[in-house]
């Protein structure tokens, strides 16, 4: 199993830009977690989805972040205007809904926007 | 909301016992999970209580009371590797929902020669 999938690894960008971040869940799993760390504010959740539906977003900071999940093995968090506050590490997570307790960590995108 | 609270930093000595606290506050609890996550690296997964009481893995322990809001995670004999910072988190769900977990800052571990 190659795990959860995270592209790109590494983004770095100027302000304004749009910025779109990628993610592949385990094969299988229902659940799909999008979080944010920081040294400041550490791990946050910033969305997550059931099934490919959308359940919570309350963590979403603000308008110019989006998230969505077209199918089951896809998933995308876009920034747009990206600002140097979004610069963090994304995190995707995923777990199977029914059974399973553990959430399972792709490598993180580290963003800089500059 | 949830409430987390865990010390900052801890340091140990390799072959040493150290345990690492958790405190928390919340509604609609549905289990404590200890992930450890090395600098630049992935959170992982160690240790998962939903009932009161220990529950060991390996050189891991953990420990719950849901009455007085209390976790620990107990790690014996400690290696060099272990250096990491370990994340206390709380989880909780929704009806129909999967169960989401809020973390808290993360407690810093050094282990010395």
């Amino acid at each position: 199993d190659a795990g959860v999938i995270q592209s790109p690894r590494h983004e770095v960008t100027e302000m304004g830009q749009e910025v779109t971040l990628r993610c592949k869940p385990i094969s299988g799993h229902n659940s799909l977690f999008w979080y944010r760390q920081t040294m400041m504010r550490g791990l946050e959740l910033l969305i997550y989805f059931n099934n490919n539906v959308p359940i919570d977003d309350s963590g979403m900071p603000e308008d110019r972040f989006s998230a969505k999940m077209p199918n089951a093995s896809f998933s995308t968090l876009k920034i747009q205007p990206s600002e140097p506050r979004d610069s963090a590490v994304y995190f995707c997570a995923s777990s199977p809904m029914t059974s399973g307790h553990e959430q399972y960590f792709g490598p993180g995108t580290r963003l800089t926007v500059t | 909301g949830q409430n987390i609270d865990q010390p900052t930093e801890m340091t140990a000595t390799e072959g040493a016992i150290v345990q690492i606290n958790c405190t928390y506050q919340t509604s609609g609890f549905n289990g404590l999970f200890w992930y450890q996550q090395h600098a630049g690296e992935a959170p992982t997964f160690l240790s998962y209580n939903v009932l009161d009481g220990l529950e060991e893995k390996g050189r891991f322990s953990s420990f719950l009371s849901r009455s007085k809001g209390y976790s620990y995670l107990l790690l014996k004999e400690l290696q060099m590797k272990d250096s990491a910072s370990y994340l206390c988190a709380v989880g909780t769900i929704s009806s129909g929902s999967a169960r989401q977990l809020t973390f808290g800052s993360g407690t810093q571990l050094t282990v010395l020669p």
